[in-house]
């Protein structure tokens, strides 16, 4: 069974667009990570985000934010006024307590047009 | 922070060919490796657990007798593609950690293979 849900195939912005990439996820586990990584067109996977099932506070670093709502089993990212940089495949994973695997969702391919 | 270094980043190769693919986590002592796959424009699939000396544990499909995983000690995993054919071109991405650590997997960069 899929474990974490993106929706969102592609995504294609003008420079300077918000842009927000929706993650479900599914788990019967109380404790959990969910995580976000970034993989731009050279390959690797940059590590953006990780939080803990016990803590819905939602966090800002810079142009980044994330949602995180239990009660939707949620944890959406928005990019701020989105730069070409931000062009990219971003991941969301989810890794169950004991296991330490990661689970990926399928991937949000962003364009951000100059 | 943490390092984990894959080598080669690239590599082609006849068909029939066995490649070995190195990770190494570079300045911390990596109790558990993982590997994945990704093929184009798909998402990164779980191909097996690699445990500090012991055997891997690998995912429902992936055969073990293909992909050989070695984790001889805490920083160094090794993933040979025996026989390697065309179906098997791919991207090939390790992680590491440390198991229970509450610190979060570190990736390498990824290992593009094309088999001809």
């Amino acid at each position: 069974a899929q474990k974490v849900t993106q929706a969102q195939t592609e995504i294609s912005v003008v420079e300077k667009e918000d842009v927000t990439l929706d993650c479900v996820y599914e788990t019967r586990d109380t404790t959990y990570y969910l995580f976000w990584y970034k993989q731009p067109p050279s390959g690797e996977l940059v590590f953006l985000i990780r939080r803990n099932s016990f803590d819905e506070q939602n966090e800002i670093s810079g142009r980044y934010s994330w949602n995180f709502q239990k009660s939707t089993s949620s944890f959406n990212f928005t990019i701020t006024a989105s730069q070409v940089v931000d062009s990219a495949v971003y991941f969301c994973a989810l890794s169950e307590a004991g296991d330490y695997k990661l689970s990926f969702g399928a991937g949000t391919t962003v364009t951000v047009r100059a | 922070g943490a390092v984990v270094s894959q080598h080669p980043s690239w590599v082609i190769c006849k068909s029939g060919t066995s490649v070995k693919i190195e990770c190494r986590s570079l300045d911390f002592q990596a109790t558990t490796m993982f590997w994945y796959r990704q093929f184009p424009k798909q998402s990164l699939m779980l191909m097996a657990t690699s445990n500090e000396g012991s055997k891997a544990t690998y995912e429902q499909g992936v055969e073990k007798d293909k992909f050989l995983i070695n984790h001889a000690s805490l920083t160094l995993s090794t993933l040979t593609v025996t026989s390697a054919h065309p179906e098997d071109s791919s991207f090939y991405i390790c992680s590491a950690g440390v198991h229970q650590s509450n610190q979060p997997q570190h990736f390498g960069d990824g290992t593009r293979l094309s088999i001809l």
